[in-house]
């Protein structure tokens, strides 16, 4: 294991839930990131955190709303998705956010929209 | 143009082979080059890095760079079926406080029995 988990793995969800998910990582790292993966494309940076300040938004629609209360914890919060949003959303953290550093992965959540 | 391009595959191979994947990037400032691999179900996880120009060998593992064409290559020797994964280029680019990784479209690799 990676240090990094996430929760729910499998999220299934209608275009009118609302819905959050979870990501700790027990690193003791200070930068943390959510990833957008959909088949035969880059993964997609969506947002990154460093020392619980965001410090990017990669021009995510407002649906996606991210939370970090803490270096260890950060949430996605959905709402009013659409089906193109259907995708395996990853959790990241890295030491220090610099170029050089590891970034180490959660395993992901596969997300559902109907 | 995309930063970093990568062949999708998928790219079977028989056990005991060399295989070559291959990314090219089109920004000349990039100089930190990272392989992950992504296993089914997992998250990606890094497999080598290499700075600039030249080879990095690590085991069975070898990364090359070649600025002067912009094309970064991993090479696996005597390939085992342990091997089959997805395979992902990725440059890292600062941007403010963090650090962007930009990644290739990953190469699914199949090594065959």
């Amino acid at each position: 294991e990676t240090g990094v988990t996430q929760t729910p793995r499998h999220l299934v969800m209608g275009m009118t839930n609302k819905k959050s998910l979870k990501c700790e990582q027990h690193l003791g790292h200070n930068a943390m990131y959510w990833y957008k993966q959909s088949a035969k494309k880059p993964l997609e940076l969506m947002f990154v955190y460093n020392f619980k300040e965001q410090t990017e938004n990669n021009s995510v629609p407002s649906r996606f709303s991210p939370e970090c209360p803490n270096s260890s914890h950060l949430f996605l919060h959905l709402h009013t998705l659409q089906p193109e949003d259907s995708a395996l959303y990853l959790c990241a953290s890295s030491h220090s956010g610099l170029a050089a550093d590891t970034q180490y992965f959660g395993p992901g959540t596969r997300l559902t929209v109907l | 143009q995309k930063e970093v391009e990568q062949d999708p595959g998928p790219l079977s191979v028989p056990e005991g082979a060399i295989v070559s994947l291959n990314c090219t990037y089109s920004n000349s400032a990039f100089q930190y080059f990272m392989w992950y691999r992504q296993y089914s179900r997992k998250g990606p996880e890094l497999l080598m890095y290499t700075y600039s120009s030249g080879n990095k060998e690590d085991g069975r593992f070898t990364a090359q760079v070649d600025k002067s064409s912009k094309y970064i290559s991993l090479f696996i020797r005597d390939s085992q079926p342990s091997d089959s994964a997805t395979y992902l280029c990725a440059t890292p680019q600062n941007t403010g406080t963090a650090s962007k990784l930009t990644f290739g479209t990953g190469t699914r690799l199949q090594v065959t029995l």
